[in-house]
């Protein structure tokens, strides 16, 4: 069975400093993974996601994280926050085969102070 | 434009009615979905769709109902048999049912009162 954890309910940063939001997946098959971020009451927007290419990958608003598969990880960073990145984030698995929804992790609040 | 419309935006309900949630979407997906969200739980699964008349159940359907009549539309109800059901609602689509990434709604905040 799938499952997905981030390591952190609540990430307080500075603005000008790196970001790094963790997250660990359990999945018997490929996986593919997926980071979302979502405003105050607003739907999710896809960050990026990892499909079996490239282990390092890039997103949007300069966020990118690597697929490790041997520690089973899929940490998000950026190098410098803004106060436009403070949102929750969502870590979320999706296996290969069919009849399988995507799984979310409960999310990280990032808050950037100036 | 491209996406994902659910309405309304807000939504209240008085104790003991049914009320339903729409979700549309113009990307030709085949598979949706309907995800409930509380504070600090993250998204949980309430139905999902990978064609057209057919759904699943997802992790916490109980006192919910769907219908997937048409490729483009997937409404969900919240019945009465379900003691709490005040939270935000997302609806979302995706290509196909493997390892597409699905794209969200604007969601519905349902508040009984």
């Amino acid at each position: 069975a799938q499952s997905v954890t981030q390591l952190d309910s609540h990430v307080s940063v500075s603005e000008g400093t790196p970001v790094l939001l963790r997250c660990n997946y359990s999945s018997s098959y490929s996986p593919s993974l997926f980071w979302y971020v979502q405003h105050p009451n607003k739907g999710l927007q896809l960050l990026l996601k990892y499909t079996s290419a490239a282990t390092l990958v890039k997103g949007i608003n300069g966020f990118e994280a690597e697929f490790k598969k041997s520690e089973t990880s899929f940490h998000l960073t950026k190098p410098s926050a803004h106060m436009s990145d403070a949102a929750e984030y969502f870590c979320v698995v999706s296996e290969r085969r069919a009849g399988t929804a995507l799984i979310f992790g409960k999310g990280t609040t990032l808050s950037v102070s100036s | 434009d491209g996406g994902i419309t659910q309405s309304p935006k807000y939504l209240f309900r008085k104790e003991g009615q049914n009320v339903t949630l729409s979700c549309e979407q113009n990307l030709n997906h085949d598979a949706m979905y309907w995800y409930r969200q509380d504070p600090g739980q993250g998204l949980r699964l309430i139905y999902y769709s990978q064609i057209v008349n057919d759904f699943q159940k997802g992790d916490i359907a109980e006192g919910y109902s769907v219908s997937r009549e048409k490729k483009e539309s997937f409404p969900l109800t919240v019945t009465s048999a379900q003691k709490n059901p005040t939270a935000f609602y997302l609806c979302a689509s995706s290509i196909d049912r493997g390892n597409a990434e699905a794209f969200f709604g604007q969601g519905t905040r349902l508040t009984v009162v």
